[in-house]
Parts: C-alpha cells; structure tokens; sequence
C-alpha cells in the first residue's frame, strides 16, 4: 500500500501569511495527487487535483505542486475561512489520505 | 445539483452489523464509480472502500476487508455498505464519495455516525 505522509501536522498562522503544507508519497504518485479542506462538522471539499489543478471555485490563492513523491500545497495569501484541516490524498493505486495538517490561528 | 445522502447508522454493539445507504441523484449514478470514506471522532479520514460503476470491481481498506461488503444498486441510484463484526475502532463518520472525471474525490455526502459499544 502506497503511504502518505504529511507535515507538519499542526500549523500555526496569521491572516495574511503564506503558508506551505508539504506531502510525501512512499512510492512514485505521478501527478495522482489530490488537496481537501476539512472544517469541524462538515464533509471534506475538494481544493486540487492533478498535483496541481485548481478545482472550480477554489480561491487562486490555493495552489499545489510536486509530483512523485513530493507535494506541496501553498496559500499565498491566509483568509479568516482558511483556518481549517488539510488533507492530502494519493489516488495513482486506490487511494490513501495523508495524517492531516491543522492550520489553527496564531 | 448533484446529492449523496447517507443514512443508517446509528449504534451497534461489539460484533454486530449494521447497513449503510447512499442515496444519490443529480447526476448518472450508473456511469461513475463510488466510495465510502470515514473519520473516527477526533482522528483524520481513512479510505474504505470503492465499487465500480458497474458493480463488478470492488476494493476494501485493510481495516476492513474480510468483514464490510460494498454494492450498489443502480436501478435505486443506491450505494450500500454492509458492516459486519463491528470493533470499537470502526466507530466513526462514514461518508460516500463520488468521483470526478480524474478519479478525485468531488463530491461528499454529509456523513453518518456509527457508534460501536455495549
């Protein structure tokens, strides 16, 4: 099974800041690679897909890149909504979600 | 508008079972593949299971494999997860997923509770 593993698993930000969240696959993913947001209560939204691709309606102050085995998902730009949990998800062999990373207010 | 609605969970002792459904519309049901992802309370989201849209190709995480059985009935634009000999650590929220074009996970139901305990 292809492992995912995400850091840091907490993040701590202020509005404004840039912030980057950093994935790695155990195994070569290609571009399969997919970014969710999370809020408490709620189901995960999709953010990208392809590595790369901004899904529609995504802020474009989201973006990701990386293929292989390392990803990267950036926010230029932290919003108040941001403050969420993000999840990286592999889908080149089935699929498997990273560990998540919190993004909490500092 | 595309609609999953997930239902049947609810509380279950130690090796019991217990049915999930899906409900889909806004959309083909038969012509996309679908998938049960959940999140234990506190805990991130753990992958499932996935059936094609035809039925006939089915994978299990595993976790589960060997006790939960995944089907869908596309006449009823129903996605099911059967459980079976239940743990405490499958309690969780359990979401159906519909895929996107590329595989992605786009589309989420709003998740129901299964709780595991006597």
């Amino acid at each position: 099974d292809i492992q995912m593993t995400q850091s840091p698993s907490t993040l701590s930000a202020s509005v404004g800041d840039r912030v980057t969240i950093t994935c790695r696959a155990s195994q070569s993913i290609g571009s399969w690679l997919a970014w969710y947001q999370q809020k408490p209560g709620k189901a995960p939204k999709l953010l990208i897909y392809k590595a790369s691709s901004l899904e529609s309606g995504v802020p474009s102050r989201f973006s990701g890149s990386g293929s292989g085995t390392e990803f990267t998902l950036t926010i230029s730009s932290l919003q108040p909504d941001d403050f969420a949990t993000y999840y990286c998800q592999q889908y080149s062999y089935y699929y498997t979600f990273g560990q998540g990373t919190k993004l909490e207010i500092k | 508008e595309v609609q999953l609605v997930e239902s049947g969970g609810g509380l279950v002792q130690p090796g019991g079972s217990l049915r999930l459904s899906c409900a889909a519309s806004g959309f083909t049901f038969s012509s996309y593949s679908m998938h049960w992802v959940r999140q234990a309370p506190g805990k991130g989201l753990e992958y499932v299971s996935a059936i094609s849209s035809n039925g006939r190709s089915t994978y299990y995480g595993n976790s589960v494999k060997g006790r939960f059985t995944i089907s869908r009935d596309n006449s009823k634009n129903t996605l099911y997860l059967q459980m079976g000999s239940l743990r405490a650590e499958d309690m969780a929220v359990y979401y159906c997923a519909r895929e996107d074009a590329g595989r992605e996970l786009l589309y989420w139901g709003q998740g129901t509770l299964v709780t595991v305990s006597s």
